[in-house]
């Protein structure tokens, strides 16, 4: 079966750090990944996504992701950290077969102190 | 600019009410999707439809019942209201050929 775990559910950095969300999949099938951010009281919104080609792939708000099949990974980077960063991040895996399904993982809040 | 549409924002309603959560879309897509989400958990899946006259059940039971009898209108009916049911609801669509979601605004559903 398909999962995705996000590797601490809270991260802290302050305003201009290096931003690093963790992200591992397992899949039975070459994977689609996803990097979706959710504000307060606010659907979500694709960030970036990984399909095929390219393994780094850059997304809006400056973020990028690295896909690493040899390690499973999927991790989300910023260089520079802004207060406006400041949201709840999902990493997601398309499900296997046509139903065109995302399976998410747990999130990770991430927080900026100025 | 959204261009998924759910309604209403929030709501507050007595155990025991029916309710129809609203999701409309107006890009055309065929695959739409239900996910509820509680409060610091992951998204899961509850209903998701192909296209019109499709539905099928997601991964985590739910006591919802969705319907498509149009391509751009996506509504979840709850018969009976349960304080159980007291979760966030968001809305997805995505194109036939699959590049990922758009996602509505969500509902926050609480039942007292």
């Amino acid at each position: 079966a398909q999962s995705v775990t996000q590797l601490g559910s809270h991260v802290s950095v302050s305003e201009g750090a290096l931003v690093l969300l963790r992200c591992n999949y397992s899949s039975s099938v070459p994977p689609y990944l996803f990097w979706y951010v959710q504000y307060p009281n606010q659907g979500l919104q694709l960030l970036l996504k990984y399909t095929t080609g390219a393994t780094l792939v850059k997304g809006i708000n400056g973020f990028e992701a690295e896909f690493k099949k040899s390690e499973t990974s999927f991790h989300l980077t910023k260089p520079s950290a802004h207060m406006s960063d400041a949201a709840e991040y999902f990493c997601a895996v398309k499900a296997a077969g046509n139903t065109g399904k995302l399976i998410f993982g747990q999130g990770t809040t991430l927080q900026v102190k100025p | 600019e959204a261009d998924i549409y759910q309604t209403p924002r929030y709501l507050v309603i007595g155990t025991g009410k029916k309710i129809t959560l609203e999701c409309s879309q107006t890009m055309g897509h065929d695959k739409m999707y239900w996910y509820q989400q509680d409060p610091g958990m992951e998204l899961h899946l509850i209903h998701y439809s192909y296209g019109v006259n499709s539905t099928e059940k997601g991964d985590l039971s739910s006591e919802s019942t969705v319907s498509r009898i149009r391509t751009e209108h996506f509504p979840l009916t709850l018969e009976s209201a349960r304080p159980s049911h007291t979760s966030q609801y968001l809305c997805a669509s995505s194109e036939k050929n699959w590049d990922g979601y758009t996602f509505g605004s969500g509902t926050r559903l609480t039942v007292v």
